[in-house]
């Protein structure tokens, strides 16, 4: 059951241009949600969050937004820089019981084009 | 300030032996999360533990694999007798003491090659 998705395994997008990557979710007690970005052979590092009660963070060039009657949300990199390609996961948090589990999903590719 | 250390970066193993993954949290950290990544897929959650204590093993196949957070050292993700389909990419992240809107740090993985 798969209750975080992206549903684009990959994005190509010209430098310069904006980015924009999707997610979706089934399970109505997420109550926060992040975009980690990974580069090949390391570790996913965390980028931009927001909690279920806003529906949009900005962060420079980062914004995510969030849509949550729909159960949608996207990051938006604008504008994309070559130093921007590396693969995207979105994940999703509940808090219960003095415990967090965060839900990945499978990630998007993003390549920004020189 | 040291970030999550994981240990081996690389390991290899043959179908049959033991596999055993070392992560090193961050200073200050009490939580410590491992996710598998196979190829072609996202994170995988498979443990979440505390210090001497598992919290959240829904994500541990049940049989071989095992994890611990001893009072005194690193969290181990322990593999008894490696098969093929177990080479990915393990990774290990690490949280303050449960806060709400507190993000985990990843270390930089082990992958995991069985022969």
């Amino acid at each position: 059951d798969q209750q975080v998705k992206q549903n684009s395994p990959s994005l190509s997008v010209q430098e310069g241009r904006i980015s924009i990557l999707n997610c979706d979710y089934t399970n109505s007690m997420f109550d926060y949600f992040l975009w980690y970005k990974k580069y090949p052979a390391e570790g996913p590092t965390f980028l931009i969050s927001i909690s279920s009660i806003k529906d949009k963070n900005e962060d420079g060039r980062f914004t995510v937004f969030l849509n949550k009657s729909a159960k949608h949300l996207s990051l938006h990199i604008v504008p994309s820089q070559p130093g921007d390609s590396a693969v995207y996961f979105c994940a999703a948090r509940y808090f219960s019981g003095g415990y967090q589990k965060v839900t990945f999903g499978i990630g998007t590719k993003l390549q920004v084009i020189p | 300030n040291a970030g999550v250390m994981q240990n081996p970066r690389h390991l290899v193993r043959r179908r049959g032996q033991e596999a055993r993954l070392r992560c090193s949290p961050m200073k200050g950290h009490s939580h410590v999360y491992w996710y598998r990544q196979l190829p072609e897929e996202g994170l995988k959650f498979m443990v979440y533990l505390q210090k001497e204590n598992i919290i959240d093993e829904s994500g541990m196949p049940k049989e071989r694999f095992s994890a611990e957070f001893p009072k005194e050292g690193p969290s181990i993700l322990r593999i008894q007798q490696v098969v093929r389909g177990d080479s990915a990419a393990y990774f290990c992240a690490s949280s303050p003491p449960p806060k709400e809107r507190n993000e985990q740090f990843f270390g930089p993985g082990t992958r995991l090659t069985v022969l």
